[in-house]
């Protein structure tokens, strides 16, 4: 199982909206509305911040949104803030006959 | 709230088993839910080692399943991860985390534990 493509980096200034992609295949982000996306920031645990493709947890933000086409989910942060600066891992459930999770590479997001 | 921390040896050598243990509070296993072991690489993605079902019911995933073996001990709210024939590759930080209620996001998760195979 391929892990899903992310761009390496993303930056944007504060204020801006930034999107970031993550691109899969039909056996996994295209096939199931299972996206969650995690920020980390450096030396600390991920931290869910969507989950089922466009839902976010009590507690983050509405800055932060999620959406799919096809076999790329998106990740789009509205009003940029300093803070926002960290890592974000997309990942998908891709089961089939099992369950099993795939995660991208991880797009570091630079707040300019 | 629930919390996670991840114990165990912070250098395994080559070859043989790493072995680590998430205990749990704020919350007990038994009650239901997915609990996961993901890893990350010093620099590098996330990857999703398996998860295990209060009942004992295990998923793996398929690169590493030859390998890897989760259990849970529901008398001491603690899940453990053992990965068998370790290499430099597997030098990870090695994080736990529950399934969220939906069952198919990581929510939350422990701070992590770097583990080093090393000789």
């Amino acid at each position: 199982q391929s892990a899903l493509t992310q761009p390496a980096s993303v930056s944007g200034s504060p204020g801006q909206s930034i999107t970031i992609s993550c691109t899969g295949t039909s056996s996994d982000v295209g096939s199931y509305n299972l996206v969650s996306w995690y920020q980390q920031h450096p030396g600390k645990a991920p931290k869910l911040m969507i989950y089922e493709g466009s839902k976010r947890p009590s507690g983050v933000s509405n800055r932060f949104s999620g959406s799919k086409s096809g076999n790329t989910a998106s990740l789009t942060i509205s009003g940029l803030q300093a803070e926002d600066e960290a890592d974000y891992y997309c990942c998908s459930y891709a089961g089939s006959s099992t369950f099993n999770w795939v995660f991208g590479g991880g797009t570091k997001l630079t707040v300019l | 709230q629930v919390q996670l921390q991840e114990s165990g040896p912070g250098l395994v050598k080559p070859s043989e088993t790493l072995s680590l243990t998430c205990a749990v509070s704020g919350y007990s296993i038994s009650s239901g839910y997915y609990w996961g072991w993901i890893r990350q690489p010093p620099g590098k993605g996330l990857e999703w080692i398996g998860s295990i079902y209060h009942s004992g019911s295990t998923y793996y995933n398929p690169s590493l399943k030859s390998r890897v073996t989760i259990s849970v001990d529901t008398s001491k709210n603690q899940f453990s991860l053992k990965l068998s024939s370790v290499t430099a590759a597997d030098t990870a930080v090695y994080y736990c985390a529950r399934h969220d209620s939906s069952g198919y996001s990581f929510d939350p998760w422990g701070q992590g534990t770097l583990v080093t195979v090393s000789s």
